[in-house]
């Protein structure tokens, strides 16, 4: 079946600017999950929704950011203002629920963000 | 705090074994991940511990010690194809709920 998918796989936007990073998770999977990685680092934690609601938005690391999922299926997440720090590759994952024994997450390929 | 520690790098021999070790610090433990990521592409799962001992899945196998904070990631029969960074990740339920802690990934090279 189909995997996770991101669009773009690529963004090039100049500081300040506004930008919309979309994921399609796998069909039923109700647990999706936002990460930043950047060259030679790990995942870094952004965000996590169960269904359409954010269960943990502690890994946002300001008010620049924001992402919403409002039917509990695809998610999209928000940055104002671009800086150039911003520049990673957002990865998408879903999972099946979260906890227990459906642990598994599924990794959507990325978007790499480049702000100039 | 949480924090997860793994080397940076390490190079093995095609054919050969090689131990991938992490050590992790979280008062909320709820399971270990290791996970595999090609340059370029997104990780791939590969095993899960949430128990202490060995968890054996064909070349790959992975250990945990609750007690100690300690994983590692057992590569057997190595391939050129392994070449990728492998990531240690904890799941962690310090906040009330489940979020995932990765570390900065290990870049395993395998030379002919």
């Amino acid at each position: 079946g189909a995997g996770v998918s991101q669009t773009p796989s690529n963004k090039v936007t100049e500081k300040g600017k506004y930008v919309e990073l979309r994921c399609d998770p796998i069909s039923g999977h109700t647990a999706l999950y936002w990460y930043r990685q950047s060259l030679g680092q790990g995942p870094e934690f952004l965000i996590y929704f169960q269904g359409t609601g954010a269960a943990d938005d502690s890994g946002l690391p300001n008010d620049r950011f924001f992402a919403v999922r409002p039917e509990g299926s695809v998610s999209t997440l928000k940055i104002q203002r671009t800086e150039r720090g911003d520049s990673a590759v957002y990865l998408c994952a879903s999972s099946l629920t979260v906890g227990g024994s459906s642990y598994e997450q599924y990794f959507g390929p990325g978007t790499r963000l480049t702000v100039t | 705090g949480q924090n997860i520690d793994q080397p940076t790098e390490m190079t093995a021999t095609e054919g050969a074994i090689v131990q991938i070790n992490c050590t992790y610090q979280t008062s909320g433990f709820n399971g270990l991940f290791w996970y595999q990521q090609h340059a370029g592409e997104a990780p791939t799962f590969l095993s899960y511990n949430v128990l202490d001992g060995l968890e054996e899945k064909g070349r790959f196998s992975s250990f945990l010690s609750r007690s100690k904070g300690y994983s590692y990631l057992l590569l057997k029969e190595l391939q050129m194809k392994d070449s990728a960074s492998y990531l240690c990740a904890v799941r962690d339920l310090t906040s009330g709920t489940y979020k995932y802690i990765f570390g900065t990934g290990t870049r395993l090279k395998v030379l002919a």
